[in-house]
């Protein structure tokens, strides 16, 4: 299995600001994916993380909106930009491992915007 | 959009009793995995089951997968309290890239 470790944990903001999110894993991974779980639902996707290239993103989802980096194998950032109310909800970093189709979730980033 | 559809939406049993969750998908798949997640929390990995395989079992839990039918239950045996959550089903599709892709879950709620 992986251990993988997002920070912040949760964080109130305010409309308009942006914040990101770094997703860091303990094992060598071959993909890594962004997910949002909005109250009540389930996970969708958002974007798979490239390494060294930009992220192939879902339908619903853009770039400008949020913007994803992967610097490494192992690590990962999402920035959640211009919040509104509406992204309130918890994200969560995703990696399957080499050799192995299992995928494991960090324990998620839960987003209020006031 | 989501790939399965989880049936029941949601499941109250008696503890001690089995509780089976449903799980359909549209497309043919290259597996399946099973997940729990307890309220507020993030996802546990339970069990992943090949398109080439029918049945798997970890603990108390057993899965079985019918391509037929596009279909997999989960079976919890000699359900605990601290069963008490959220279960979704997800699948890799064999076509297109290799995304993993959720139901919309069952809730599970254990009664002592």
């Amino acid at each position: 299995s992986a251990v993988i470790s997002q920070k912040p944990s949760r964080d109130i903001c305010q409309r308009g600001t942006s914040l990101t999110i770094q997703c860091q894993v303990d094992s060598q991974v071959t993909m890594m994916f962004w997910y949002r779980q909005q109250p009540g639902q389930s996970l969708t996707l958002i974007a798979t993380a490239n390494q060294g290239s930009e992220a192939t993103y879902e339908s619903g989802f853009v770039i400008d909106k949020f913007p994803i980096s992967r610097p490494n194998l192992t690590f990962s950032t999402l920035t959640v930009s211009n919040m509104s109310p509406e992204d309130s909800s918890i994200y969560l970093c995703s990696a399957r491992l080499q050799g192995n189709n299992e995928q494991f979730f960090g324990p998620g980033t839960r987003l209020t915007v006031l | 959009s989501q790939q399965g559809e989880e049936d029941p939406q949601a499941l109250s049993i008696q503890e001690g009793e089995n509780a089976t969750m449903n799980c359909s998908y549209k497309t043919s798949i290259n597996n399946l995995q099973w997940y729990r997640q307890n309220s507020g929390r993030g996802l546990v990995h339970l069990i992943l089951i090949r398109s080439n395989e029918r049945e798997k079992h970890s603990g108390r839990l057993r899965v079985t997968l019918d391509t037929s039918k596009k279909s997999s239950s989960l079976l919890i045996t000699a359900s605990r309290a601290a069963d008490t959550a959220s279960y979704f089903c997800a699948t890799v599709l064999i076509q297109g890239a290799q995304k993993l892709v959720f139901g919309q879950g069952t809730r599970l709620t254990i009664n002592p």
